[in-house]
């Protein structure tokens, strides 16, 4: 089983809507990230959270909104989705004192 | 401003020959480097990384150059097989922060 899950995987929705994605790990990590990556852009960050109380703005937060539900979930809201959200996106998990982050399969969201 | 910077989107090389992936930086804050590999529709699993106090580190067929001096970085693979083809990033972060930054990826095709 996979470590880090991302639901839905694949997601279609009209501009307006409001859409959630959820990141789940079972790695135990305190840290959680969530990230976007655009064609020719890489993967910028939108969100991180070092534990349920803790959530900061990433370089790109407008538009955008979290929830750390518990210390295994990590979800990502579009309150009212917009075309040039069409992306995919990543969440991703660390620990303290270690750089490597653990990356979900992602969520392909096209917004239309 | 793209910070980290890879500048060929794609690489093509014949199996068993050295593969040679570049990633230059323009932020001299930053002193922890990665590399990231990625297939299609999964997420990006970390492969090795470096810190800025050393100029190299090996890990198996994989060894990961840092020249400060340049703010360049280049991934090694030797001997290159086809599983190995896949999308690489770099990315690159810095005492105090867990953000990273990251480039925009390089393609490699490893031929048979």
């Amino acid at each position: 089983d996979a470590d880090v899950t991302q639901t839905p995987r694949n997601r279609i929705t009209k501009t307006g809507k409001r859409i959630m994605l959820e990141c789940s790990q079972t790695k135990g990590h305190d840290r959680m990230y969530w990230y976007r990556q655009d064609p020719g852009l890489g993967l910028r960050l939108i969100y991180y959270s070092f534990d349920v109380k803790d959530i900061n703005k990433g370089e790109i937060s407008d538009g955008y909104s979290v929830s750390r539900q518990a210390q295994a979930k990590f979800s990502l809201s579009l309150e009212s989705a917009i075309p040039n959200q069409t992306a995919l996106y990543f969440c991703a998990t660390s620990v303290p004192g270690s750089r490597e982050q653990y990356f979900g399969p992602g969520t392909r969201l096209t917004v239309t | 401003d793209q910070q980290v910077k890879q500048n060929s989107p794609s690489l093509s090389v014949q199996e068993g020959r050295i593969s040679i992936l570049n990633c230059d930086y323009t932020n001299s804050m930053f002193d922890y480097f990665l590399w990231y590999k990625k297939y299609p529709a999964e997420g990006p699993t970390f492969l090795i990384s470096i810190s800025s106090i050393k100029d190299k580190n090996e890990d198996g067929r994989f060894t990961v150059f840092l020249n400060k001096s340049a703010k360049h970085l280049s991934l090694h693979i030797v001997p290159s097989q086809p599983g190995d083809s896949a999308v690489y990033f770099c990315a690159a972060t810095w005492s105090g922060t867990y953000k990273y930054i990251f480039g925009t990826g390089t393609r490699l095709k490893v031929l048979a």
